[in-house]
């Protein structure tokens, strides 16, 4: 059974960067019918794609933080990763990465999440 | 982007009652729709891909149906395990865009 977990600080300063590593296990980040992405969810709202990345390293992101954000992956270790820099409050959300099927544009298999709160 | 529209935002029922969430993209999306349920606290699930497929393990009371910028997401018979939040989401084009959301709530 595939599981993806996320991991990383719960609390970052304004204007520092998140980092967030999901490691997936029960199957291989380096399928050719996955793409793996982030997703989030500020605390009460609605949930907004983050952007997507496939093994090969090809990287797919939101234009809204496309400026800010770098997804990258790590074959070797089973893992991908997000980072956001320049955060402010706006970006205190519960982070999710998930499995994107590359047929149908799915997002299947999910982490748990991990919040993320920006504060001082 | 594509702005993907849900109503009612939420919505009372009861036990065995059939509701219909409908969905609304801001252009034509095919069937390029799905449907996630989201419990409180958890992750969202996948029930509904291409409109109208049913994801496995998805209980058949549920379904979707509709393409172009009209959807909708029924459940026939309400079980206690059916009252959470459902997204729409699109898959026509980058960035993925959900709808607002439907909180399903014990009447």
């Amino acid at each position: 059974q595939l599981q993806l977990q996320e991991s990383g600080p719960g609390l970052v300063k304004p204007s520092e960067t998140l980092s967030l590593t999901c490691t997936v296990s029960g199957g291989s980040i380096s399928s050719s019918s996955y793409y793996w992405g982030w997703i989030r969810q500020p605390p009460g709202k609605g949930l907004e794609w983050i952007g997507n990345i496939y093994y090969s390293g090809s990287t797919y992101y939101n234009p809204s933080l496309q400026s800010r954000v770098t997804i990258s992956v790590d074959t070797s270790k089973n893992q991908f990763s997000l980072k956001l820099s320049s955060v402010t409050a706006a970006d205190t959300a519960v982070y999710y990465c998930a499995k994107q099927m590359t047929t149908v544009t799915i997002f299947d298999y999910w982490g748990q999440g991990t919040l993320v709160t920006v504060s001082s | 982007d594509i702005q993907m529209t849900q109503s009612p935002s939420s919505l009372s029922a009861s036990v065995g009652d059939r509701v219909i969430i409908t969905c609304r993209a801001s252009q034509s999306i095919g069937s390029y729709l799905n449907w996630y349920q989201q419990k409180l606290g958890k992750a969202p699930q996948l029930l509904i891909y291409a409109a109208s497929s049913l994801q496995s393990g998805v209980p058949s009371r549920v379904s979707g149906s509709g393409s172009g910028t009209d959807f909708t997401l029924t459940i026939s018979s309400l079980q206690p395990e059916d009252f959470a939040t459902y997204y729409c989401q699109q898959s026509y084009s980058t960035p993925y865009t959900f709808g607002q959301g439907t909180k399903l709530e014990i009447k």
